[in-house]
């Protein structure tokens, strides 16, 4: 069965140093997504893609964050300068058709730690 | 700012229990509402994805239902067992491409 996939399944990092999570969706889909959860709080939306373009970001996906889809498959997630705060599970989810979603498919989400 | 609301927040039941919870959402530019199960270390997973007010929809054990007008929807587990231990998450979606998420509610079954 097709799934999503997501590398590094954990990261540690230092403050201030930038870091890319990598989400390979699956390979009929077309909008793709980043969420995370901060241990303890709510799933939280970043930010949406499709069309080799950003659909729609919320107030987190400040400048520090980018996303791109560089080579058709693989889907990225750019921390340009980690906070301690960006501390969280990410999640990178996929799905067929564009807005409004139907079931979204997740990754394992990778495991970020800011020291 | 959209409130997803789930509770309780965890729940602790023996195995063959029934049990079911609650998601709360804006009654307001309603569109669909999801149901996904997230088991620890691995990725959630969709049970339902609710539109029409009135819904009903079942997967085994598990249904759910929706009341579009009130704001909410429950999910029910019939005769739980372990394998059913996990977080359950509820998204609201008004229509646009991004959902919002509940805080979850975490079941724990025991044997």
């Amino acid at each position: 069965e097709p799934e999503v996939t997501q590398t590094p399944s954990h990261q540690v990092t230092q403050m201030g140093q930038e870091v890319i999570l990598r989400c390979v969706p699956i390979s009929n889909h077309l909008y793709f997504y980043w969420y995370r959860q901060i241990l303890g709080q709510k799933v939280e939306f970043l930010v949406s893609f499709y069309n080799n373009e950003i659909s729609e970001k919320s107030e987190i996906f400040d400048d520090q964050f980018s996303v791109e889809r560089p080579d058709g498959s693989n889907f990225t997630l750019k921390i340009r300068s980690t906070k301690l705060e960006d501390s969280a599970m990410y999640f990178c989810a996929s799905i067929p058709a564009r807005a409004p979603p139907g079931e979204l498919f997740f990754g394992e989400g990778s495991r970020l730690t800011v020291l | 700012i959209l409130n997803v609301e789930q509770s309780p927040q965890s729940l602790h039941v023996q195995e063959g229990d029934s049990t079911n919870f609650t998601c709360s959402f804006p009654s307001s530019n309603f569109y669909a509402l999801h149901w996904y199960r997230w088991e620890t270390a691995k990725s959630p997973e969709a049970l339902f994805v609710m539109t029409l007010n009135g819904d009903e929809k079942k997967k085994g054990r598990i249904s759910a239902t929706l009341n579009t007008k009130e704001g909410y929807s429950y999910l029910y587990i019939k005769g739980s067992q372990p394998e059913d231990s996990a977080t359950y998450l509820c998204a609201f979606t008004g229509g646009g491409n991004k959902l919002t998420f509940g805080t979850g509610t975490q079941l724990k079954v025991e044997l």
